[in-house]
């Protein structure tokens, strides 16, 4: 059974561009949440995505957002870049929204540098 | 607001030891419990899951507690190898927040040959 999938695994942007980060759960979950690990902050939760309807989202400015498929991929985009945004950018799947199976499965991250 | 504290921030060991990592939360109403591990640059591998209604986990060398009631949870190793070296972290999956991990710091444990 794969593992989720994160693409690409480095990105490196400029100041003010905008990006989009890929991310395909583990076949049959439909929980996709999206992360950002800096040394400073840790993990801070960014968005959750359950059958393609945004479902929580954490204290992020309006430049980050996302998206979920029909598939149950997803996408998150950043706008207008700034170096602050350099950051490890992780998902997560799991396979129920509640319940006993909500054990979270991660992917192996993004790394995307500002300059 | 849950707040997840890790204890202690780094651990340097001989290989062989048998180890403890802490990590409290604030707010007991908490889902489930789940502990990773990060290796440097790469994402997490999830360890072990304790739902809310279980007092621990067992996996392998691995043994995970929690008590809601004192707001703790411990990862416990066993016959630490140098292998066991990486970033220990825990997350409470609020039961009221969908899909949203709360995570401590972690703990950086080395094990040393």
């Amino acid at each position: 059974k794969a593992g989720v999938t994160q693409t690409p695994r480095y990105l490196i942007k400029t100041r003010g561009q905008q990006v989009t980060l890929s991310c395909s759960p583990i076949s049959g979950h439909r929980s996709v949440s999206w992360y950002q690990q800096t040394p400073g902050q840790g993990l801070q939760f960014l968005f959750e995505y359950f059958s393609e309807t945004q479902r929580n989202k954490g204290n992020f400015p309006g430049r980050f957002s996302g998206r979920q498929f029909s598939n149950s991929r997803s996408e998150m985009n950043v706008s207008t870049l700034e170096l602050g945004d350099s950051a490890l950018y992780l998902c997560a799947s799991s396979s129920a929204y509640r319940g006993p199976n909500t054990e979270a499965f991660f992917g192996q991250g993004t790394r995307l540098t500002v300059v | 607001k849950q707040e997840v504290t890790q204890i202690p921030a780094a651990l340097s060991v001989p290989e062989g030891e048998n180890l403890v990592l802490n990590c409290s939360f604030t707010d007991s109403a908490i889902y489930n419990l789940q502990w990773f591990r990060q290796d440097p640059g790469k994402g997490l591998t999830s360890l072990l899951l304790i739902q809310s209604s279980q007092r621990e986990q067992t996996s392998g060398r691995l043994n995970a507690s929690l008590d809601k009631s004192s707001g703790r949870s411990t990862l416990y190793i066993a016959a630490s190898q140098p292998g066991d070296s990486a970033t220990y972290l825990c997350a409470d999956a609020g039961g009221t927040s969908y899909g949203k991990l709360t995570f401590g710091q972690g703990t950086i444990l080395t094990v040393h040959p």
